[in-house]
This record gives structure tokens, sequence and C-alpha cells, in this order.
């Protein structure tokens, strides 16, 4: 089931700060997050594991309530390069309790940050 | 960086014509995926591979169908085109572990007249 991303869309001047939130419906194994500029390729920016993990960007940073199935993703100190649509992608758990390796990704967040 | 690649990168053709969309890898991924993204829309996974002579199809029907022969490769193809098929498919491999992150091609975007 698809996650759901929210805000859909948010403008910041540069500096400001922003969280982008990821929900679903069902149980996760992890949570990915992506970032994709016009034309170009999503370019891999954090996982966030089961049990509270991380591991991603250094300047980005990310949450992950396993209980709530949500996660956030913190964009401090924006720069003109954050621009983009940030996309989190959820992996599920198999019957063992293992990650299933597929992520099904939410409709994407698209941040403008202007001077 | 990942070393992911697709050809070709943009495709106009006619309805009928038989499509096939190339993905190379030069990292030894054991999981591969194809995902169809309309413009400013989310990814779909249309199939994935999990190694050579696996493949299953994603949560998006797709009427593509995938081969996977070679680690290194895994291309899509379409028997005959349709006008329904014009997006962007991108391709995307990975280690496989769950704390491991998918790479992705740059992508082809496909127009069918």
């Amino acid at each position: 089931q698809q996650p759901v991303q929210s805000p859909q869309a948010v403008i910041l001047r540069e500096g400001e700060d922003a969280v982008i939130n990821c929900s679903s419906s069902k149980a996760l194994y992890s949570v990915h997050w992506y970032r994709q500029k016009h034309g170009e390729a999503p370019v891999f920016l954090m996982i966030l594991l089961k049990g509270g993990e991380q591991k991603g960007h250094e300047k980005i940073s990310a949450s992950f309530n396993e209980k709530k199935q949500q996660s956030s993703l913190y964009l401090t100190a924006s720069q003109l390069s954050y621009s983009g649509t940030y996309f989190c992608g959820t992996e599920g758990a198999t019957y063992s309790g293992a990650g299933s390796y597929q992520l099904t990704f939410g409709k994407g967040t698209k941040l403008s940050v202007i001077p | 960086e990942a070393d992911i690649y697709q050809t070709p990168r943009y495709l106009v053709i006619g309805t009928g014509k038989k499509i096939t969309l190339e993905c190379s890898q030069t990292m030894g991924h054991d999981k591969m995926y194809w995902y169809q993204q309309d413009p400013g829309m989310e990814l779909h996974l249309i199939h994935y591979s999990y190694g050579v002579n696996s493949t299953e199809k994603g949560d998006l029907s797709s009427e593509s169908t995938v081969s996977r022969i070679r680690t290194e490769h895994f291309p899509l193809t379409l028997e005959s085109a349709r006008p329904s098929h014009t997006s962007q498919y991108l391709c995307a491999s990975g280690l496989g572990g769950t704390n491991q992150p998918q790479h992705f091609g740059d992508g082809t975007r496909l127009s069918i007249l």
C-alpha cells in the first residue's frame, strides 16, 4: 500500500528549515528517502531501519517511528541545491520478518528553495 | 557514484513496434528493478529480479516483460508498443540487504506515437 507524504509541496527561502513526513498503513521494515531533480534520476539520501539504525546523508537527518509507521525527513539551513522532489520508499516485512527488498514510493514532496 | 546505464535515453517510436530498453550495471548487484514514472508523479515498480533467471512482476501491472540471463543485464521488452506505454522507465539495482540503497539509472523517456 502506497505511503502518504506531506506536504505535497513547500517553498523555502535559503537558510530555512523543512520537515517532510511519510506515513504508512502497514508494518514497515525500513524507509528509504530519495531526492529527484527535474529530468534526473532519483538520488539516495537516507535509509532508516526497524530498530533505529540510520544510514545516509551528512546534512540531512530523519526519524522513524516504527509503532506509528511514520518517518520524517529534516532539512535544516536549506540551500538552493536542496530543490527537487523528495520521495519516501517504504519496505514491508516478509512473513519471516525480514525485509522484502521491494520499495513502494509515495507521491513525492516538491521542495523549492529560493534565494 | 553508482554505475548503472540505460539506453536509449529517449525513444520516439510508432505504435505496434517491438521495443527493448536496456539496463546494465557494473557493480555486481544481485537485485535489479524496473520502475515506471509519469512526469511529476511517483515511481511504480513493474518488474524486479533477485538474481540470474529470477524475475517477478511488481505492484503495477505492465504489458512489458523482462529477462535476467546475466547478473549485469536486465532488459525490458514491449512486444507491441501502444500510446498508453508512453512514460519514463527507470532501472535500479542494489545489493539487496535492507540497509542498502537502490541506485538508479538516468532513465529512458519513451514516447509512442
